[in-house]
């Protein structure tokens, strides 16, 4: 199994709403991480997670919290965003044993618009 | 700064030609390139990966170079077809490591038309 997969596929929400993002891998990596990416521009990483333990957070606003359950699930856990959060969100995973360079494996993302 | 400039910007070929992507980094210090492909809406996949001792490499129709000594790469797509429309998104890896950053480039939107 070599896929990303990620849930839902499509979210709407309001500014006051509580929502997550879901996202699942058996290909047995363990460094997990979610991408930002606006209309026509390239993804921007938010958070690396290796080990299931937060490794990396690029000054993303607290409004985003991410939480890795297991080696195959990472969550993105969503409160009080702003319309400018509308965008495609992305889950990648990768190896992370010595070596490299390792494939990121990308999820199809969740296009999320906030109202 | 490290950065991945990507022409054109976007490029429409009738269905069954060839074309050439461009890449342009200044990343440093520099690992591996990749280059992507992204449909519409979906997440990247990866076409290739070569790191600074690689020159080509070849997945199918695609084709890639790479010349670390200037610093460029170029994606060569063979007998177009209308599935190749999409976003090809050339990527450098300053690190081995996983968790580093990758720096994308902004993308050349490909059509193909028939």
């Amino acid at each position: 199994d070599t896929e990303v997969t990620q849930t839902p596929k499509h979210l709407v929400m309001g500014m006051t709403n509580k929502k997550s993002l879901k996202c699942e891998q058996h290909m047995g990596h363990r460094a997990m991480y979610w991408y930002k990416q606006k209309a026509k521009k390239p993804p921007e990483l938010m958070f690396v997670y290796s080990y299931e333990k937060l490794s990396i957070n690029e000054s993303v606003p607290s409004r985003f919290s991410p939480e890795c359950p297991n080696s195959s699930l990472l969550n993105l856990h969503l409160h009080a965003l702003q319309p400018e959060d509308s965008a495609l969100y992305l889950c990648a995973s990768s190896q992370i044993l010595a070596g490299g360079p390792w494939e990121q494996f990308f999820g199809p993302g969740t296009r999320l618009t906030v109202l | 700064k490290n950065q991945v400039e990507q022409s054109p910007q976007s490029l429409i070929i009738l269905e069954g030609k060839n074309c050439t992507l461009q890449c342009n980094y200044t990343v440093s210090p520099f690992s591996n390139l990749r280059w992507y492909k992204q449909d519409t809406g979906r997440g990247p996949v990866s076409l290739t990966i070569m790191t600074f001792s690689e020159n080509t490499k070849s997945n199918g129709r695609y084709t890639a170079t790479l010349d670390a000594d200037t610093k460029q790469s170029s994606l060569h797509i063979t007998a177009s077809q209308l599935s190749d429309s999409a976003s090809y998104i050339c990527v450098v890896s300053p690190s081995m490591e996983y968790g580093n950053k990758l720096v994308f480039g902004a993308g050349t939107i490909l059509r193909v038309k028939s």
